[in-house]
């Protein structure tokens, strides 16, 4: 069984840039969800995708964007980066049919922005 | 879905002491879980305990729930240095997948 794997693994972009952060789900998991954790902070949710659709949001701004592909793998797009985007991006895989939410983590990429 | 608040915010211990950390939320739930994350890492599944258990234990880990006080707490006994780490709760009231994360709680075990 593969766990969940994230590239890459650190990043540094400059303000106004774009980014596109991978995400590759655990064997058996259709169900990927994308957290930004600024530093000393929890993780904080940005979106969720189900079955190539999203399947949620939270408090983020459109610029957040996403994919999720055929192969349940997916992509954080951010556009016009800001200095406040920096943090580290954790991506979660899980299967709705466990019926408990229990979500696995990837390492995360971390993200600078100057 | 409800954000848990974990408590205290810091806690640092020796080796081999136990290490006590708390959670509390808002409304009724499905169930709650814990997570662990090293530094810098992704977060790490410690255990999950649902709304009609009172109780549970994982190794070193031992869970409670009490439904009535809207709290959890995570014990673990005998702690390791390679316990530090951040602790956080994440109850869940069904439906909808996403966990919510409160801060955590920073623990440093020292030899």
């Amino acid at each position: 069984e593969t766990g969940v794997t994230q590239s890459p693994t650190h990043l540094i972009k400059t303000r106004g840039q774009q980014v596109t952060l991978r995400c590759s789900s655990q064997s058996g998991h259709n169900t990927v969800s994308w957290y930004q954790q600024a530093l000393g902070q929890g993780p904080q949710f940005i979106f969720q995708y189900y079955r190539e659709e999203e399947n949620g949001r939270g408090n983020f701004p459109p610029r957040f964007s996403g994919l999720q592909f055929p192969n349940y793998s997916s992509e954080l797009n951010v556009n016009a980066l800001e200095l406040d985007d920096s943090a580290l991006y954790l991506c979660a895989s899980s299967y709705p049919g466990l019926l408990n939410n229990e979500q696995f983590f990837g390492p995360g990429t971390r993200l600078t922005v100057l | 879905s409800q954000q848990g608040e974990e408590d205290p915010q810091a806690l640092s211990i020796q080796e081999g002491e136990n290490a006590t950390m708390n959670c509390s939320y808002k409304t009724s739930i499905n169930n709650l879980q814990w997570y662990r994350q090293n530094s810098g890492r992704g977060l790490v599944h410690l255990i999950l305990i649902r709304s009609n258990e009172r109780e549970k234990h994982s190794g070193r880990l031992r869970v409670t729930l009490d439904t009535s006080k809207k709290s959890s707490s995570l014990l673990i006994t005998a702690s390791r240095a390679a316990d530090t780490a951040s602790y956080f709760c994440a109850p869940w009231e069904g439906g909808g997948n996403k966990l919510t994360f409160g801060t955590g709680t920073q623990l440093k075990v020292e030899l």
